[in-house]
């Protein structure tokens, strides 16, 4: 079936280096895409989104990459602090309605000090 | 902080207790949400309340029994859980069901043990 996916479970990265978090989606309907960052002990919280029209979008030390062709979404968190560390989500929604919003499985992002 | 307010933050039950998980939020949405959320999972959907009226129900079991009092509030009624749906219970919001290109806004949970 349709599913939402990520390439890494887990990432180590040292502080102030970049980090890149993959995520794979297969349902071509997708047409517009989420990033949550979710900290132990909280909910997860809203970080970037970009809709299908667009491949790139930036906001303050973040990049989301949208890859059509290969299915595929990127986030880039430049100079990784610790206060980086969580779990990352990628969530994408066929048609861009909210209620139909699937969560792929998750990437727990580690900063090494 | 999050603009969606569960309370309480921990709840300890038996499986035989009721118990009731409260979320609020005043940033005018009229969808609701319940997600389920097991450790190192990610969320899943069981309800979806749109202006006040159950909209979605994923096949959740009856001793989950969701409630819409008004536009702010969503409510989450538990009777005769199962020491398997102890879990991060979240509640969100969106402008409306079928916001398009507007993400979830997310409260940071109820964790819940059923003992």
């Amino acid at each position: 079936g349709e599913s939402v996916g990520l390439h890494l479970p887990t990432l180590s990265v040292q502080e102030g280096d970049n980090s890149i978090i993959n995520c794979a989606y297969s349902n071509s309907a997708s047409d517009y895409f989420i990033w949550y960052k979710q900290e132990s002990g909280k909910g997860p919280q809203f970080i970037i989104d970009i809709r299908s029209n667009m491949d790139k979008r930036q906001g303050q030390r973040v990049t989301v990459l949208l890859n059509k062709t290969v299915k595929h979404l990127s986030l880039q968190i430049a100079a990784t602090q610790p206060g980086d560390s969580a779990v990352y989500f990628c969530a994408e929604s066929p048609g861009g309605s909210a209620r139909q919003l699937t969560f792929g499985s998750g990437t727990q992002l580690t900063v090494l000090p | 902080d999050t603009e969606v307010t569960q309370t309480p933050k921990h709840l300890v039950m038996g499986m035989t207790n009721k118990k009731s998980l409260k979320c609020e939020q005043h940033m005018g949405h009229r969808a609701m949400y319940w997600y389920k959320q097991k450790a190192k999972k990610p969320p899943e959907l069981m309800f979806v309340y749109s202006y006040e009226k159950l909209s979605i129900n994923e096949s959740v079991p009856s001793r989950f029994s969701p409630e819409c009092p008004n536009s702010s509030l969503l409510n989450l009624h538990l009777h005769a859980l199962q020491p398997e749906d102890s879990a991060l219970y979240l509640c969100a919001s969106s402008p409306d069901r079928d916001s398009y290109n507007s993400p979830l806004h997310f409260g940071n949970g109820t964790r819940l043990t059923v003992t």
